[in-house]
């Protein structure tokens, strides 16, 4: 079975600040990775993923993530934070034995601050 | 764009209630999931979907049926509304693990 670990429920940083939200999964297959992010009172829209290839992967609104086999973690980056990034982030995992399914993290809360 | 639309954004019901929560999706997808969002906990799976009449329990199926009579709809059923059922209900579709999932906006639903 897989399973996620968001190991920091919530991350205030200053605007313009860097910024990582640490994902680490548990698997004894091989995955695909996502990160999603939730606006208030919105539905969760994909950030970005992993399938193969190259472990770093660049998705929307600057945001990047890296992809580590042996240390079984895929955290989220992002070189300088704006206010518009204060939101809900998800990691995301599935696998080719899951059928569908995804299995998510508890989400870690972004806050910006001015 | 695939689109996953929940039909209401918040409800009010009272506890006993027969509640429905509709989803519909316009992307021809094949998977659809009903899931439940409650802080610290993140999101947990109620029931889902791989195709037409078709429905599987997931990780708290415990008080909620589903139904899914055409591939674009996919319903969630509260039987018998409870208070511990107040929560944000979430709709997906995806076509494929790959493409990940498509949510809806959600729909906050509490029980009185």
């Amino acid at each position: 079975a897989q399973s996620v670990t968001q190991l920091d429920s919530q991350v205030p940083v200053f605007e313009e600040a860097p910024v990582e939200l640490r994902c680490n999964y548990s698997s004894s297959v091989s995955v695909y990775l996502f990160w999603y992010v939730q606006y208030p009172n919105q539905g969760l829209q994909l950030l970005l993923k992993y399938l193969s290839g190259s472990t770093l992967v660049k998705g929307i609104n600057g945001f990047e993530a890296e992809f580590n086999k042996s240390q079984t973690s895929f955290h989220l980056r992002k070189p300088s934070v704006h206010i518009s990034d204060t939101a809900e982030y998800f990691c995301a995992v599935t696998a080719w034995n899951t059928g569908n399914q995804f299995y998510f993290g508890t989400g870690t809360s972004l806050t910006v601050i001015p | 764009d695939v689109k996953v639309t929940q039909s209401s954004r918040y409800l009010v019901k009272r506890t006993g209630e027969k509640v429905f929560l509709e989803c519909v999706q316009d992307m021809d997808h094949e998977n659809m999931f009903w899931y439940r969002q409650d802080p610290g906990l993140g999101l947990r799976l109620i029931y889902f979907s791989y195709d037409v009449k078709m429905k599987e329990k997931g990780d708290i199926p415990e008080g909620y049926s589903v139904s899914r009579e055409k591939k674009e709809r996919f319903s969630l059923i509260l039987e018998s509304a409870s208070t511990n059922q107040t929560s944000m209900y979430l709709c997906a579709s995806s076509s494929g693990q790959i493409y990940g999932y498509t949510f809806g906006s959600g729909t906050r639903l509490t029980v009185v």
